[in-house]
């Protein structure tokens, strides 16, 4: 299993733009890379995916380089309310199971400072 | 994405009891996973319930403990048996769905959790 490492925590201002860098060493060819939003309390909500180079959508951008060894997901202009723990996730197929299994590391605890 | 529901969304149960959780989807889809998350950690794979087939269980996890029924693409049940404190977490099914150009991910419910006394 590829695993990924990223900060434990991260402290940022409202309005300013946050970079979550996680590296996954081990990713193999077919692997995606996936990054979750959790709040407490609640599921884990899926904010974005991407393969290579760069993918945008209205919440949040990923920035994966050639090498696919990491990946920076950016938030801009960040709010109280994105005060979460982000995980960054390397897809992979469980032979056994037919399907796709994620594996949770520890994520990394966004505090969103006023 | 996918509307995932989860009964009860807590609950407060004696050592030694069981408690079946309860996930429901607004769609079929094909593969459904069950997470654990203790306080203050990170999610753990507990199983993969595919319909018509038996659970697939993770290291750790073992059918008697942790029974898991799928009978239909929309629908499954975890259950905690015999619990003991230990088994206080945050459980959470989640379903695999197709997105457009990547490929499968998964979208979870919100969460049951459990406090055992």
């Amino acid at each position: 299993l590829a695993k990924t490492t990223q900060p434990i925590s991260m402290d940022s201002y409202e309005g300013q733009e946050v970079n979550i860098t996680c590296s996954h060493n081990n990713i193999a060819t077919n692997d995606y890379i996936t990054w979750y939003q959790q709040f407490p309390s609640q599921g884990p909500r899926f904010i974005i995916q991407g393969y290579k180079t760069k993918v945008t959508n209205e919440v949040a951008s990923l920035f994966i380089p050639a090498d696919r060894k990491s990946s920076t997901l950016s938030l801009p202009r960040v709010s109280l309310s994105d005060t979460a723990v982000y995980y960054c996730l390397v897809g992979e197929l469980n032979s056994g199971a037919g399907s796709y299994q994620l594996t949770f590391g520890k994520g990394t605890k966004l505090s969103v400072i006023p | 994405s996918a509307v995932i529901s989860q009964k009860p969304s807590r609950d407060i149960c004696q050592r030694g009891t069981s408690l079946t959780i309860q996930c429901q989807v607004d769609s079929q889809v094909t593969m459904m996973f069950w997470y654990r998350q203790q306080p203050g950690q990170s999610l753990t794979l507990i199983a993969t319930a595919n319909q018509g087939s038996e659970a697939t269980y993770e290291s750790g996890f073992v059918i008697d403990k942790f029974p898991i029924s799928r009978p239909n693409l929309t629908f499954s049940t975890l259950t905690v048996s015999n619990m003991s404190p230990e088994d206080s977490s945050i459980y959470l099914c989640s379903v695999e769905r197709s997105w457009p150009y990547s490929t499968d991910t998964q979208y979870f419910g919100p969460g049951t959790r459990l406090t055992v006394l």
